[in-house]
């Protein structure tokens, strides 16, 4: 039984790039949440989804960043134009319900050059 | 706004020793959830134990126990038998009980170190 998976594990970005972070919740689990951990930081909430609904993007910047879990795939975090600020680790967690205990996935290091 | 402190950036610990890591949250829920995360070098966040703010028992897991102190808002990590596998950063997590939303709030995290 797969937990929720996430790639690419590490990406390398030069500034004005874009980035994609796919992550795939197990199986069964329709929510999806994404967090933000900077270097020697707590992780921060950005986004939780649903498919094809976005409930709470309170943790979202307001520009360049996007997010979408649709029908059929995994949940896509999107940056545009990326800056070195973004360089961080990205991780997704997927529960069965919105009550339900989140499961993480490995997280995905991105590096902005 | 819930917000999770975690004041000492680093702890250690002598092998086989017993350590306590501290938390405190503000809220003005009466119904949440408080956990413990471990991260270790390979970044993988691991739930430790999880406590539910309407039970009045402390949580148990093997060597992780928790002291839960709701009117005071403190959840301390207590690790007993520590190991070097203990080794990592442990983040402190709130999590309301009501409404579809199970996002969680990190603290900052505390690095523990163990010594052979």
């Amino acid at each position: 039984n797969a937990g929720v998976m996430q790639n690419p594990r590490h990406l390398v970005r030069r500034r004005g790039q874009e980035a994609r972070l796919r992550c795939s919740p197990m199986k069964g689990h329709s929510h999806v949440y994404w967090y933000r951990q900077l270097p020697e930081e707590g992780l921060k909430f950005m986004v939780y989804l649903q498919k094809e609904n976005i409930i709470d993007e309170s943790g979202m910047p307001k520009e360049r960043f996007s997010a979408e879990f649709p029908k059929e795939g995994p949940s896509i975090l999107r940056i545009q134009q990326v800056v070195r600020g973004d360089s961080a680790a990205y991780f997704c967690a997927s529960s069965p319900d919105g009550l339900g205990q989140s499961e993480f996935g490995p997280g995905t290091r991105l590096l902005v050059l | 706004a819930q917000t999770v402190t975690q004041s000492q950036p680093e702890m250690s610990v002598q092998e086989a020793e017993t350590v306590t890591l501290s938390c405190t949250y503000d809220t003005s829920e009466s119904d949440y959830y408080l956990f413990w995360y471990k991260q270790p070098p390979s970044r993988q966040m691991i739930l430790v134990i999880r406590q539910e703010a309407y039970k009045q028992q402390n949580a148990t897991e093997n060597r992780f126990s928790v002291n839960f102190q709701k009117a005071a808002k403190s959840f301390s990590l207590k690790i007993s038998d520590s190991q070097l596998g203990d080794a990592a950063m442990y983040f402190c997590a709130y999590r309301r009980g009501t409404g579809a939303n199970s996002k969680l709030t990190f603290g900052k995290g505390i690095t523990l170190s163990v010594r052979p």
